[in-house]
């Protein structure tokens, strides 16, 4: 399967405690990206990469979250001290240049 | 802010129904427009998209969808649904907010959709 893959797909967690995500986009796209998305409501943008470079974040994204692309390649999310309302579906997606967003499965989080 | 509205959380349809789903945006600037659909256990797929050129555009499935600009719509249509056309629906516009390129998608609230056979 040459397309996003996401790791975890599902996560139960404590309140507290901290959690990481992993995304691997489509190999030769530049561009990733994280959102969010809760029960009854469409993904809502986190954060934007192009390369290694962290361009654009959320107000969504509060310090507690932190995003990583290294290499350019994959990307980790992680949320230090989870709360209740951290409980969500993270979405990664990836492009090309040309605007069409690829969806990984998604990681499925909660948070008890 | 940019946003974008779904008119109909939930839609409920016979097989061989005409479906169609409403989207408005708010954004003056040039936007391209997305439909995303998720079938059930599954994820985001893409069904179709509008960035330039003829206002109607279609996409997979027998699905279709026309950029009316002066009413700031991408409305989403199809002559007859199918029982596997069960899912929700998504639309997104992505703005330029910078001059190298197009950024983040900004999603409506979906429509769930449910064929009956």
């Amino acid at each position: 399967d040459t397309g996003v893959s996401q790791d975890p797909r599902h996560k139960i967690t404590k309140r507290g405690q901290n959690v990481t995500f992993r995304c691997d986009p489509i190999s030769e796209h530049n561009r990733l990206y994280w959102y969010r998305q809760t029960l009854g409501q469409g993904p809502e943008f986190l954060t934007y990469f192009q390369n290694e470079a962290q361009l654009e974040k959320s107000r969504l994204l509060s310090d507690r979250f932190s995003a990583e692309r290294p290499k350019g390649s994959f990307s980790t999310l992680e949320i230090q001290r989870t709360e209740q309302g951290d409980s969500a579906m993270y979405l990664c997606a990836s492009t090309p240049s040309s605007g069409e967003q690829f969806f990984g499965p998604g990681t499925r989080l909660t948070v008890l | 802010a940019q946003s974008v509205s779904q008119h109909n959380h939930h839609v409920i349809l016979s097989e061989a129904a005409s479906l169609e789903l409403g989207c408005n945006y708010s954004y003056g600037g040039t936007v391209n427009l997305f439909w995303y659909v998720q079938y059930p256990g599954q994820h985001l797929q893409l069904l179709l998209k509008y960035f330039s050129g003829d206002p109607l555009v279609k996409g997979i499935k027998g699905f279709e969808a026309e950029f009316i600009k002066s009413k700031f719509s991408f409305n989403l249509r199809k002559p007859s649904v199918q029982w596997s056309d069960t899912a929700e629906y998504f639309c997104a516009v992505n703005v330029d907010l910078f001059s190298g390129g197009y950024n983040k998608l900004i999603f409506g609230a979906g429509t769930r959709l449910a064929v009956h056979p």
